[in-house]
């Protein structure tokens, strides 16, 4: 069963636009939810976090909406760059759980044009 | 600097040969796991450590065997590769295994099984 669901499964934004990735669950436990960011040929590295404590969360150009009663949230990208152009995984992790409970999306592939 | 190093990068086998993924982190982490990554299928825990001596199964533990016996390293073990072992691997570290803590992953470590 598949606990967190991504889309879409890939993205192309033109310079300048705003690049949106969703992600929804269906465990009411989970209380952590980051996203990572992943470039060709590296590991994944962690963007931005949220805990369900708050509706929303920005640093710099890009913000984490969240959504309780939905069980959704979602990363926006404003003023997307070619240099945003990666794959970006959201995570769940449960309410004391231990990092090893941490469950990854399929992931996004976002492609920025110049 | 603050890092993960897996060793080899890339690696061509054959069935059967047992083979060894080196981990290791320089920051005193004492939560590390792996990982794979498969297209379309995002990214899956094999296994996990909570710290020296503590191993737990993750998602997708068939095949692979760990070892935790310094806190530093974390090596994935292939006792007998098969071609459904062929993926990109990762190792990650983080500060604890409680809570929402940032992950730091290594650069991967490309495997093909032939």
């Amino acid at each position: 069963q598949q606990q967190v669901k991504q889309s879409p499964q890939s993205l192309i934004v033109q310079k300048g636009g705003i690049s949106i990735i969703n992600c929804a669950y269906e465990n009411t436990a989970f209380d952590y939810f980051p996203w990572y960011q992943q470039f060709p040929g590296k590991g994944p590295a962690l963007l931005i976090a949220i805990r369900p404590d708050v509706s929303e969360k920005k640093e710099g150009r890009f913000t984490i909406s969240f959504n309780k009663s939905a069980k959704q949230f979602s990363l926006h990208i404003m003023d997307s760059q070619p240099g945003d152009s990666a794959t970006y995984f959201c995570a769940v992790l449960e309410a004391g759980g231990s990092q090893g409970n941490l469950i990854f999306g399929k992931g996004t592939k976002l492609s920025v044009k110049p | 600097e603050a890092q993960v190093t897996q060793n080899p990068r890339y690696l061509i086998t054959v069935t059967g040969k047992k083979l060894t993924v080196t981990c290791s982190q320089n920051m005193n982490h004492e939560y590390m796991s792996w990982y794979r990554q498969d297209p379309g299928l995002g990214l899956r825990q094999i296994y996990y450590s909570m710290n020296v001596e503590v191993t737990d199964k993750g998602d997708v533990p068939e095949g692979y065997k760990v070892s935790r016996k310094e806190k530093r390293n974390f090596p994935l073990i292939l006792e007998s590769p098969s071609p459904n072992q062929t993926s990109l691997y990762f190792c990650a570290s983080s500060l604890t295994g409680w809570g929402g803590q940032p992950q730091h992953f290594g650069d991967g470590t490309r495997l093909s099984i032939l």
